[in-house]
């Protein structure tokens, strides 16, 4: 049974740096085509996809927060960390890591994938 | 980026009624496409993916459809627990740059 549980502080403070953990169960991040994404929900607000790291440690992340975002992983543990630095209140947000499942289609030269298994979500707010 | 807009936001329906949700991208991303349901209070759930394949589990009244720019979500005979909001998302790009619309929530009539 795939499961995804993400931990991490439930209150930060403006300007500090943010550091969350996903671990996971049920599969090995040192499989191949295996991967991670993060994506976060600001209460009320939609779905907005942060970072992604696949199992060749490839990564990539959201244009408008890149400069603020470093993903990686513990295949040893079991686990994806994202960090956030500069936080700030509109970063105010449930946090979800998720599994991906890849796949090819004909005329395309990459894997294709979306969000299979999430885990539960991590509320963090930011507030002084 | 390629931006996905849905429509409407907000889709009240009877139980037992249709409901046909809408998402727009901004460029084509084929059948790149997946439908994702969240209750109040849960973590998404996959619902479609590739536009029309439903994930393991779902039953056979979520049906997906379109490609290209536009898509469509269906909901035949709607049961109390389909009450949520819906979300697509597409995934056309390499290196991903994933992007979701702004969901639809729709609400019992």
């Amino acid at each position: 049974q795939v499961t995804l549980k993400e931990s991490g502080p439930v209150l930060v403070k403006p300007t500090e740096t943010l550091t969350l953990t996903c671990t996971v169960s049920g599969f090995s991040l040192s499989n191949a085509r295996m991967g991670v994404s993060w994506i976060r929900q600001p209460p009320g607000k939609a779905l907005e996809w942060l970072a992604h790291i696949f199992s060749n440690d490839e990564k990539s992340y959201s244009t408008s927060l890149k400069s603020r975002l470093t993903i990686s992983k513990d295949t040893s543990k079991s686990q994806v960390v994202l960090t956030m630095t500069n936080m700030d209140p509109v970063d105010t947000a449930t946090y979800y890591c998720a599994r991906m499942y890849y796949y090819d289609s004909s005329g395309y030269s990459y894997p294709l994938a979306y969000f299979q298994h999430w885990g539960q979500g991590t509320l963090v707010t930011v507030s002084s | 980026e390629i931006v996905m807009t849905q429509s409407p936001a907000t889709l009240s329906v009877s139980p037992g009624e249709r409901a046909t949700l809408s998402c727009r991208a901004s460029q084509s991303v084929s059948s790149n496409l997946a439908w994702y349901q969240q209750k109040p209070g849960q973590a998404p759930r996959l619902l479609i993916y590739g536009a029309s394949t439903r994930a393991t589990g779902i039953p056979a009244r979520f049906s997906g459809s379109g490609s290209g720019t536009e898509f469509t979500l269906t909901i035949s005979s709607l049961q109390s627990e389909d009450f949520a909001v819906y979300y697509c998302q597409q995934y056309n790009n390499w290196p991903p740059s994933y992007t979701f619309g702004q969901g639809t929530k729709l609400e019992i009539k």
